[in-house]
């Protein structure tokens, strides 16, 4: 079965840099586009960025760019979410969502349990 | 401010039907597709609807999505306690360069 796993996320002073992790096994890593999308506690979805099957091509949120780097390793069926100049708004839980086709980009079919990251000096 | 607006609560008792509308501001999103997610308390969000108004397999048909404009709209018959929870709707927006955007949410709750 289709497995998401985050990890990486923690508490980092304003500024700061952090990088996520989200380990696919249970279909083809290397066939399908990923994405992140973030949640404030108690408030409502963010969509962060979006990868590719291949890295080709990369999709931010305009709150992120320039701060926030997607990127694959197919090799280790893994995403990452390199994530600088962190800032306190940054605060939320992350999910990793697994892509339906890249004709439908907001469709995300499985998705992980989910990292917190905290700003916070 | 979201660019697909949702009620921000919606209630109903047992059996009932209610819908929860996605209105958009933005004419980026035109006629874009419009997916709908469920998110029980404590976890992830699951698909509901994609493309306005398919049902992914293993989606009760209680659950339907209509589009008329520049709204979309979720449906539920046959109102259940284990149906609340927040929906969320969600569009592709063609702006500069391209990004997925969410409505913020409606809490549901059967009462």
């Amino acid at each position: 079965q289709v497995q998401l796993v985050e990890s990486g996320g923690g508490v980092v002073q304003p500024g700061g840099s952090l990088r996520l992790s989200c380990a696919a096994s249970g279909f083809t890593f290397s066939s399908y586009g990923m994405h992140w999308v973030r949640q404030t506690p108690g408030k409502g979805l963010d969509w962060v960025a979006f990868i590719r099957y291949d890295g080709s091509n990369k999709y931010y949120a305009d709150s992120v760019k320039g701060r926030f780097s997607i990127s694959r390793d197919n090799s280790k069926n893994t995403l990452y979410l390199q994530m600088n100049s962190l800032r306190a708004e940054d605060t939320a839980v992350y999910y990793c969502a697994k892509g339906y086709s890249d004709y439908d980009l907001p469709y995300f079919d499985y998705w992980g349990q989910g990292t917190l990251v905290t700003v916070s000096s | 401010q979201s660019v697909l607006t949702q009620p921000p609560s919606a209630s109903g008792t047992p059996g009932q039907r209610v819908t929860i509308s996605c209105s958009r501001s933005s004419s980026n999103i035109g006629s874009n597709y419009v997916y709908w997610y469920q998110q029980l308390p404590g976890t992830a969000p699951k698909l509901l609807i994609y493309r306005n108004n398919q049902r992914p397999s293993g989606v009760p048909d209680r659950f339907s999505g209509s589009k008329s404009g520049t709204s979309a709209s979720l449906a539920i018959s046959g109102l259940r306690s284990e149906d609340e929870a927040d929906y969320y709707c969600a569009a592709w927006d063609d702006s500069l360069s391209g990004r997925v955007v969410f409505g913020g949410g409606t809490k549901l709750t059967v009462l």
